[in-house]
């Protein structure tokens, strides 16, 4: 069966760089949601969309900006990168009304 | 703000013990409260679930028991395998508003499975 795919999954950036993570959510899935997990650290949730609108926002950065294409797939930009900003970064997809997310591979983001 | 957390943060069982990891959650609003299963360098991996009108709900060799009265969940696994080896993170969402499907995790157990 297919599932979530997130892209790249591994990525160095400098600081104060530009990063761009993307995700392809499962097919005829419509909400997708962005998790960050620092190093030990539990996943914290970051942003989610359902079809192609913001529906619910948490520890997310002013740097740290995100949406949903026609298409579903969904893009995480991420500006004047910090070397605190170095994580694994999982995106998950779901349809709506259901509360099981299936979570992509991760992208993990490493600022040197 | 609410938060999930685990009461253990390491657990290690022999090939073929039972193993339980428990959950502390303290947003009495809880609809769904999820166990997830992260094997390194993975994303999580859904186990399963139980709303917050069940007390207990059975999968193939897990099962998971929820006390509302203290806010405790546990995760049950039986005849554990060294495949079962991996951190486990409960996690709770709640329907409604606009906080729905957005997930809080606890702190993470780690399973370690000898065989």
């Amino acid at each position: 069966a297919a599932g979530v795919i997130q892209s790249p999954r591994h990525l160095i950036k400098e600081k104060r760089e530009t990063a761009t993570l993307k995700c392809y959510p499962i097919p005829r899935h419509d909400t997708v949601y962005w998790y960050q997990q620092g190093p030990g650290q539990d996943p914290q949730f970051l942003i989610s969309f359902y079809e192609k609108m913001q529906s619910d926002k948490g520890s997310i950065p002013d740097r740290f900006s995100a949406q949903q294409f026609s298409d579903y797939h969904s893009e995480l930009n991420m500006s004047s990168l910090e070397l605190g900003d170095s994580a694994l970064y999982f995106c998950a997809s779901s349809l709506v009304g259901l509360n099981e997310q299936y979570f992509g591979p991760g992208t993990r983001l490493t600022v040197t | 703000g609410e938060s999930v957390g685990l009461h253990l943060p390491t657990l290690s069982v022999q090939e073929g013990d039972n193993s339980i990891i428990n959950c502390a959650y303290s947003n009495s609003a809880s609809d769904y409260f999820i166990w997830y299963k992260q094997e390194s360098g993975k994303g999580p991996q859904f186990i399963i679930d139980i709303r917050s009108n069940m007390d207990k709900r059975q999968g193939q060799r897990v099962t998971v028991l929820l006390n509302k009265t203290v806010k405790h969940l546990s995760l049950q696994i039986a005849a554990t395998q060294p495949g079962d080896s991996a951190v486990y993170f409960c996690a709770e969402t709640h329907a409604g508003g606009t906080s729905y499907g957005k997930l809080t995790f606890g702190q993470g157990t780690i399973l370690t499975v000898h065989p």
